[in-house]
């Protein structure tokens, strides 16, 4: 069974750093990675989706890699802003279980002004 | 494209009492996946749909639950006899066309609250 953690679980970060997000996952045979953002009480917002051919994916100040041999994942965002907090989730579709995604329990992001 | 709505956005219900969620997802997708949160967790998956077939469901799916998507489209996550312990977000997501036809777009959710 896939299992997937994410740390750290909560990150405070003043305006304008470089951060690290990270994800790991137990079973390499996955088919895709997809991180996520989630405002409080909100549904969730696709930010990429990383094929298992793929290394790495970047969308405007956001890049993240994946590694599947060692089971991990990174979200880096540069250039952090305020409006960058919230909850980031990353998410695993494995080979053998079908289309569903199996979730880590996010990174709690605030960026302070 | 308008994205995946969910209806309603809020429910608050007694025990006891059956509720109806409904899931609209993005016009070209053919599949369609409910999963459920709960505060300060990731999402759990329930079921998936591919066009109408109902292809997967999770163990967390108990018997009071069932979910249809009669057309293909639309999709309608049913609860009887509610729990209190069914007190979640219920999520739907919906992927399928295009070069990222895996990648899963989700709606605002349904926020369940059981008195």
């Amino acid at each position: 069974k896939q299992e997937v953690t994410q740390i750290p679980a909560a990150l405070s970060v003043p305006e304008g750093e470089n951060l690290v997000l990270n994800c790991s996952f137990t079973d390499s045979a996955i088919y895709n990675l997809q991180w996520f953002r989630q405002d409080p009480g909100k549904g969730l917002t696709s930010l990429l989706l990383i094929q298992s051919s793929q290394r790495e994916q970047t969308s405007g100040r956001l890049n993240a890699s994946l590694d599947k041999s060692s089971g991990r994942s990174t979200l880096y965002i540069a250039a952090s802003q305020p409006g960058d907090s919230a909850t980031y989730l990353c998410a695993s579709e494995g080979e053998t279980s079908g289309s569903r995604l199996t979730f880590g329990e996010g990174t709690q992001l605030t960026v302070n002004p | 494209d308008t994205g995946v709505s969910q209806d309603p956005r809020h429910k608050i219900t007694k025990r006891g009492q059956n509720v109806t969620f409904r899931c609209d997802p993005i016009s070209e997708h053919n599949r369609l996946y409910w999963y459920r949160q709960t505060l300060g967790q990731g999402p759990e998956f329930l079921t998936y749909f591919q066009n109408e077939a109902q292809l997967e469901k999770s163990r967390l799916l108990s018997d009071r639950f069932s979910a249809e998507r009669p057309k293909g489209s639309f999709s309608t996550l049913e609860i009887q006899r509610t729990e209190q312990g069914d007190s979640a977000m219920y999520l739907c997501a919906s992927s399928g066309t295009g070069t990222s036809y895996n990648e899963q777009f989700f709606g605002p959710g349904t926020r369940l609250t059981v008195l």
